[in-house]
C-alpha cells in the first residue's frame, strides 16, 4: 500500500467552480502534512501545510483528519492558471513522501 | 540565480553507459534530497544527504545508483549502465537547517531529464 493515496482525476470543472481534492496516509506516524503544486514538466512547489484545526490561503483550503488519516484541498472560484497537478504530501523520517497526485483542469 | 541547480537539464544515454546528474542546492542549504518522476507517475523519494554524508538512501535501487554530497561542490546523483526504464525526471531539493517537518518546504530543482535510448 503507497503511504500517500490520491486520486489521479483527471478533474475537468469550469471556471468558477469549486473542487475538492482527497488524499488519505498510512502512516500515522507522520507528522506534518502538505499540499504541492506541479505544473506540466515542471518542478512541484510547495502551495500550503494543512493543520488539523483547517487553514485557508485565499481560495485554497485545507483540511487534516487525524482519526480517519485522510486530508483534504478545497479550491474555490476555479482558475484557468489553477489547472496542474496537485500532489498530497506527508512527511516520514525526516523527508516528504509525495503522492501521486491529482490533475486538475479548468476550462472556459 | 540563487535557486536550486540541476544540470544538465536534459541527458540522453545508451543503455549500458553512465549518468551523471549534479546538484548545487540554494544557497545557505546543507539538505539535499533526489526524486524521481517517471512518466505520468509522482515523485519518489531516492535519496536524503548532507554534506559528506548520506542520511537516507531506502529509496535508492540496491544496484548501479549511487548519490554523494562533498564537502565541496554539487551532490551527484550517479547511474552506471543505465537501462531503458531508468528513463525519467530526477529532481533536486534542498532544505535549509529548519527542517522540513515545521515548513514543508523542499526548493526544487527544474529537473534532469534522462532519456536511455
Amino acid at each position: 500500500r503507497k503511504e500517500v493515496e490520491q486520486d489521479p482525476g483527471p478533474f475537468n470543472v469550469p471556471e468558477g467552480a469549486t473542487v475538492a481534492f482527497n488524499c488519505t496516509y498510512s502512516n500515522s506516524a507522520s507528522q506534518s502534512f502538505f499540499w504541492y503544486r506541479q505544473d506540466c514538466r515542471k518542478e512541484p512547489k510547495l502551495l500550503m501545510s494543512v493543520y488539523s484545526s483547517g487553514n485557508e490561503d485565499g481560495r485554497f483550503t485545507a483540511q487534516l483528519n487525524r482519526a480517519s488519516q485522510y486530508i483534504s484541498l478545497l479550491i474555490r472560484d476555479s482558475k484557468l492558471s489553477d489547472s496542474a497537478t496537485y500532489l498530497c504530501v506527508g512527511d516520514s523520517s525526516y523527508k516528504l513522501i509525495f503522492g501521486s497526485g491529482t490533475r486538475l483542469l479548468v476550462r472556459p | 540565480n540563487a535557486g536550486v541547480m540541476q544540470n544538465p537539464r536534459h541527458l540522453v544515454r545508451r543503455r549500458g553507459q553512465e549518468a551523471r546528474l549534479r546538484c548545487s542546492p540554494m544557497k545557505g542549504h546543507s539538505h539535499v534530497y533526489w526524486y524521481r518522476q517517471l512518466p505520468e507517475e509522482g515523485l519518489k523519494f531516492m535519496v536524503y544527504l548532507q554534506k559528506e554524508n548520506i542520511i537516507d538512501e531506502s529509496g535508492m535501487p540496491k544496484e548501479r545508483f549511487s548519490a554523494e554530497f562533498p564537502k565541496e561542490g554539487p551532490s551527484i546523483l550517479r547511474i552506471q549502465q543505465v537501462v531503458r526504464g531508468d528513463s525519467a525526471a530526477y529532481f533536486c531539493a534542498s532544505s535549509g537547517t529548519s527542517g522540513i517537518q515545521n515548513t514543508g518546504e523542499l526548493f526544487f530543482g527544474e529537473g534532469s531529464r534522462l532519456t536511455v535510448l
